[in-house]
């Protein structure tokens, strides 16, 4: 059980496009979802928290009309990356936390890597 | 804010030797703190999660115990499969999870 999955896992695109990363809890429903960012070597950075149904908070420094976070379902999480650059190329994880029992433990979805060109 | 510190950077074990890795934090009222294992190009998978000093969780090889100020989780006679980055992290009222940068554990058979 608590299966998270991310699509794509790897997308390569062009400067100035936009990307979307979906994040779906396959067999719990999430009322929280988490997006973070990986560079090579480094740990994980949260970006942004969403909540089904409300707006996304997002941590101090990341651009929220660059990383678009849509929360439409308890069991989906979307994240947008708009006019991509190369200096937006991360590996992209998402998170999720199961909303029908009290718990904190968060699962996180296998990843996403994103290469900008 | 919260600071989470994780040593060694690297560890580099022989089959069957036991070690420990070791998670320091300063937190404002910690809630509770997870393990996480990483594989290169995946997404962590969790381990435990500990809550009270003194609170001990064990599964298969490993073996994590929590103190006031530090976190430990030991390797007990590791195999090559238990290659792969640990992570602690600490959560707060809010469910942010706050990252250490992570302990990359080889195991040579």
């Amino acid at each position: 059980g608590a299966v998270v999955s991310q699509h794509p896992s790897r997308v390569i695109c062009k400067s100035g496009t936009s990307v979307k990363i979906e994040c779906r809890s396959l067999d719990f429903q999430a009322t929280t979802m988490f997006w973070y960012r990986q560079f090579p070597k480094q740990s994980l950075m949260l970006m942004a928290t969403s909540n089904e149904g409300s707006k996304a908070t997002y941590e101090q420094g990341v651009e929220k009309d660059k990383f678009l976070i849509n929360h439409a379902s308890l069991t989906l999480s979307t994240l947008t990356v708009t006019s991509a650059h190369p200096e937006d190329s991360s590996f992209y994880i998402c998170s999720a936390r199961p909303g029908t029992v009290n718990t904190d433990t968060q699962y996180f979805g296998p990843g996403t890597r994103l290469t900008v060109l | 804010e919260d600071q989470v510190t994780q040593s060694p950077e690297a560890l580099r074990l022989q089959e069957g030797e036991s070690s420990s890795l070791n998670c320091s934090y300063t937190v404002s009222g910690l809630r509770g703190l997870f393990w996480y294992r990483q594989d290169p190009g995946k997404g962590p998978e969790f381990l435990f999660t500990l809550y009270s000093a003194g609170e001990e969780k064990e599964k298969e090889r490993l073996k994590a115990t929590l103190t006031k100020k530090e976190s430990f989780l030991h390797i007990t006679a590791p195999k090559p499969e238990d290659s792969a980055t640990y992570l602690c992290a600490t959560i707060r009222g809010d469910y942010k999870l706050s990252f250490g940068a992570g302990t990359t554990v080889t195991v040579r058979a």
